[in-house]
């Protein structure tokens, strides 16, 4: 089993939709919690940074961690066709003596017009 | 403007060959990583750097070696040893450690014919 699992699409949506994006992990070790942003043939790109449970808002993105789930989500409103891309979750704690960061392996979204 | 710069962005190579790859950052950052990235995947921890003159194996470094004789650069050579080398190469760096919060290049497509 992987350590992040995460439905790689692709996802496709009308213009306005309220998109939803997650993934779900397995080491409790796991304390930051991020989503990147990747456009084609570019690198990624940090989109929102989170510590711990709860939520965290900003601007049209809304990022929800559920650690006693495992959990997260990163909740996109009145998606436009800019925010096509790849969607990639990540997560970082100590676990094996090391500091370790993790990805999923990414959904990729298309927002149409 | 501050960022990072790898090069080249595309890469074509026969069978056998080493090649290199650059990564220069501007960002004074200490640690510096190569991730590989292949469709349907996660990004991969190929090799780090937390310091100059310092560097540790990531998950998948069998076939690559690094070096980081200067804080701005670390340069990622991908040998003939490598079984399967045609992928998506990203560099990033951070302020330290690996909370996850990185800086991605824009990547470099390795072909190998």
């Amino acid at each position: 089993q992987k350590e992040v699992e995460q439905d790689p699409g692709p996802l496709s949506v009308p213009e306005g939709a309220i998109v939803s994006l997650n993934c779900t992990y397995s080491n409790s070790a796991f304390q930051y919690f991020m989503w990147y942003r990747q456009y084609s043939r570019k690198g990624p790109e940090l989109l929102m940074y989170t510590y711990s449970s709860g939520n965290k808002e900003d601007g049209r993105f809304t990022a929800q961690v559920d650690k006693s789930s495992k959990y997260i989500s990163l909740f996109i409103r009145d998606s436009q066709p800019s925010d096509s891309a790849t969607y990639l979750c990540a997560m970082s704690g100590f676990s094996g003596g090391y500091n370790k960061l993790i990805f999923g392996a990414g959904t990729r979204l298309a927002v149409h017009p | 403007d501050g960022g990072i710069t790898q090069s080249p962005k595309y890469l074509f190579r026969k069978e056998g060959q080493n090649v290199t790859l650059s990564c220069e950052q501007n960002l004074n950052h200490d640690a510096m990583y190569w991730y590989r990235q292949d469709p349907g995947q996660g990004l991969r921890l190929i090799y780090y750097s937390q310091i100059v003159n310092d560097f540790q194996k990531g998950d998948i470094a069998e076939g690559y070696s690094v070096s980081r004789e200067k804080k701005e650069s670390f340069p990622l050579t991908v040998t003939s040893a490598q079984k399967n080398p045609t992928a998506f190469y990203l560099c990033a760096s951070s302020i330290r450690g690996t909370t996850g919060e990185l800086f991605f290049g824009e990547g470099s497509r390795l072909t190998v014919l």
